[in-house]
């Protein structure tokens, strides 16, 4: 079954504090994993897209890394801000015609002051 | 360059009813997908596509269905609604049928079925 596990299902921190966020997956065959960031009641935003053959990849202050042989993905987000709160979730696609995303369920994250 | 706007923002249907959301996709994208999220839930695929022909769906009953138009735009219909239906939709614009390229989100339509 094509499925996408994400922990912790929910992370409080404090202002500055380095976190990282999981993702394993058992989606086949596959085609690239992204890792969005989803503010309450709207629509995701990309941060960032991998391919089978990417390991790591930054956008500012949130580095993702992919293990293709594991299945797993980390998101690292460094130097936390306030407005980091918000759900960040990992979407595996299926290299195959027609789409099919599979969504984890997101971890949210809580940024204290 | 445009966004995907989706409207309306928020709706409340009765239990039974029919409703239709509406999305318009990125400017130069040809595909549009569509997500139904329940509160504090990941987004579950419900169908996708492409130069107006739907070429995936997800495990939804055929009660939901949709269509694209020439502009690539699209809806997502749903009829005889259920109090389960009620969640944020979120509809995304992408360039081709694969699933390689990027995907732009709408800010969704809350429907509360009551």
């Amino acid at each position: 079954k094509n499925q996408v596990e994400q922990s912790p299902q929910s992370l409080i921190i404090l202002e500055g504090k380095n976190c990282t966020l999981q993702c394993n997956y058992t989606v086949s065959p596959f085609s690239n994993l992204r890792w969005y960031k989803q503010d309450t009641g709207r629509g995701p935003v990309s941060l960032t897209i991998m391919t089978f053959s990417e390991n790591t990849k930054s956008n500012g202050r949130y580095t993702a890394t992919l293990d293709a042989d594991t299945k797993q993905s980390s998101l690292h987000i460094t130097a936390s801000q306030l407005s980091d709160s918000a759900s960040y979730i990992c979407v595996v696609s299926r290299y195959n015609a027609g789409n099919m995303l599979t969504f984890g369920g997101g971890t949210r994250l809580m940024v204290k002051p | 360059e445009t966004g995907v706007t989706q409207s309306p923002t928020h709706l409340i249907k009765t239990r039974g009813q029919q409703v239709t959301l509406r999305c318009s996709s990125q400017s130069g994208h040809n595909t549009v997908s569509w997500y139904q999220q329940a509160l504090g839930q990941g987004p579950q695929f419900i169908f996708q596509y492409y130069r107006e022909e739907e070429n995936g769906r997800g495990n939804f009953p055929p009660r939901f269905s949709g269509l694209q138009f020439p502009n690539y735009s699209s809806e997502l219909d749903v009829n005889a609604l259920e109090l389960d239906d009620s969640a944020l939709y979120l509809c995304a614009s992408s360039l081709g049928d694969r699933a390689s390229g990027g995907y732009t989100f709408g800010s969704g339509t809350r429907l509360t079925v009551v």
